[in-house]
């Protein structure tokens, strides 16, 4: 069972375009992060998500968390090939220890053509 | 900015050898983390290690797997006896204590079982 969905799988936008990066789940996080990796290299953290609804806003990248803390999403303004890149989001399951480990969504790959 | 590092890079093994693979995190940070990624596949959690014992484990965390941290610095994952299987990119991560789990990834290793 995929505890995080992301939607879609694979994006290919023009240089300019808007778009936006779904991160869904039935269960509820404590917090979620957006990752950015690139390949051969290890997940970057872009932005961590706390309170249901919350909006964040990293440049041209607008992150918000669902108000039931069951699912996100990544908008980015404007794309640039510089975007392009595996977009990961991943949430905090909380269990009896307090290591919190992070669930990892399977990852929106994006390309952006000039 | 401090980092976490990860040597090798890349490990070539044969099926039923050892291999270690070294993690160095960020140094006031508490947990610590291995993740892998098989090629094309999501980030899955492996295990992760606070005061120095394992506080959660996956089921791909087998007894084949083991964790130490032998000198306050160095993390270390072992697989005792590689199998094909085992062919994937291992990160390790490392994150101070806060609530929301923001975690600090190495650039990988890349083990090969041939």
């Amino acid at each position: 069972t995929q505890l995080l969905e992301q939607s879609p799988q694979f994006l290919s936008i023009q240089e300019g375009e808007n778009l936006t990066v779904y991160c869904n789940s039935s269960s509820v996080f404590s917090s979620l992060q957006w990752y950015r990796q690139e390949p051969g290299e290890g997940p970057v953290l872009l932005v961590t998500v706390v309170t249901g609804g919350e909006v964040k806003k990293l440049k041209r990248l607008t992150f918000q968390f669902g108000d039931a803390r069951k699912d996100s999403s990544l908008h980015i303004t404007a794309a640039q090939p510089g975007d392009t890149g595996l977009y990961l989001c991943a949430g905090v399951v909380i269990s009896s220890g307090s290591a919190r480990q992070l669930t990892f969504g399977s990852g929106t790959q994006l390309t952006v053509l000039p | 900015e401090p980092e976490v590092t990860q040597t090798p890079s890349h490990q070539v093994t044969q099926m039923g050898q050892e291999v270690i693979l070294r993690c160095v995190p960020i140094s006031n940070h508490l947990y610590f983390y291995w993740y892998r990624q098989i090629l094309g596949q999501k980030v899955e959690f492996l295990v992760s290690f606070y005061n120095n014992e394992i506080s959660e484990k996956s089921e791909i965390f087998d007894d084949q797997f083991s964790v130490e941290r032998p000198d306050g610095s160095n993390f270390t994952l072992k697989i005792r006896s590689t199998k094909l299987e085992d062919s994937a990119m291992y990160f390790c991560a490392s994150r101070y204590g806060s609530n929301t789990g923001e975690l600090f990834f190495g650039e990988g290793s890349r083990l090969t079982v041939l």
